[in-house]
């Protein structure tokens, strides 16, 4: 099973609004990772989570804040959002780069986010 | 600092044309992997290279990873309306600060049309 799965598909929001996003893995996988991507871009890294520890964040602006309760879930966050965060936010998962091998990533189907 | 440079951008052609995507670095990555992605959905990986002047086929598609692993490139064989698509290629390295970290290219738009 090479499947992520995210939630919502869709998600409008307004600027006051709290939502979060999900996301979840059973692969096993140790590394989880958060993007966006606008239309026809290829996706930014935002978040990198390396057994369930933040490693990387990309300068990324506090109203999103990730979470990683385990190993299969990831969540974020979002408050305060601004419409120029309206994209197709994408999870990823991958073996995690301390296990070797090709850490190939492979991502879910995304959550496309509008902000009002 | 763009590592990966994709090209091209966008490609139109007809059914039954070929095609080739290219993707150039000056940096070496321990792995090349490719990407199609459709409108509104997640990236699907069609293919990792990892050896230096390795060759790999996926029906009409032949992945070629650069024998220094500096570059790679997607040759598309009588495309097919089927095929339209982003394409992404993406370099992974493993060393020290960037790890876990894949680096993308621009991505190429590719049209096919009946």
């Amino acid at each position: 099973d090479t499947e992520v799965t995210q939630t919502p598909k869709h998600l409008v929001m307004g600027m006051t609004n709290k939502k979060s996003l999900k996301c979840e893995q059973h692969m096993g996988h140790r590394a989880m990772y958060w993007y966006k991507q606008k239309a026809k871009k290829p996706p930014e890294l935002m978040f990198v989570y390396s057994y369930e520890k933040l490693s990387i964040n990309e300068s990324v602006p506090s109203r999103f804040s990730p979470e990683c309760p385990n190993s299969s879930l990831l969540n974020l966050h979002l408050h305060a959002l601004q419409p120029e965060d309206s994209a197709l936010y994408l999870c990823a998962s991958s073996q995690g780069p301390a296990a070797g091998g090709l850490n190939e990533q492979f991502f879910g189907p995304g959550t496309r986010l509008t902000v009002l | 600092t763009q590592l990966l440079e994709q090209s091209p951008q966008f490609l139109s052609i007809q059914e039954g044309e070929n095609l080739t995507v290219y993707c150039n670095s000056s940096s070496v990555f321990s792995s090349l992997q490719w990407y199609r992605q459709e409108p509104g959905e997640g990236p699907v990986l069609l293919v990792t290279v990892v050896t230096g002047g390795e060759v790999k086929k996926l029906k009409r598609l032949t992945f070629q990873f650069g024998d220094a692993r500096k570059d790679s490139s997607l040759h598309i064989t009588a495309a097919q309306p089927g095929d339209t698509g982003l394409y992404l290629c993406a370099g992974y390295t493993d060393r020290g600060s960037t790890l876990g970290r894949l680096y993308f290219g621009r991505g190429t738009q590719l049209t096919v049309w009946p």
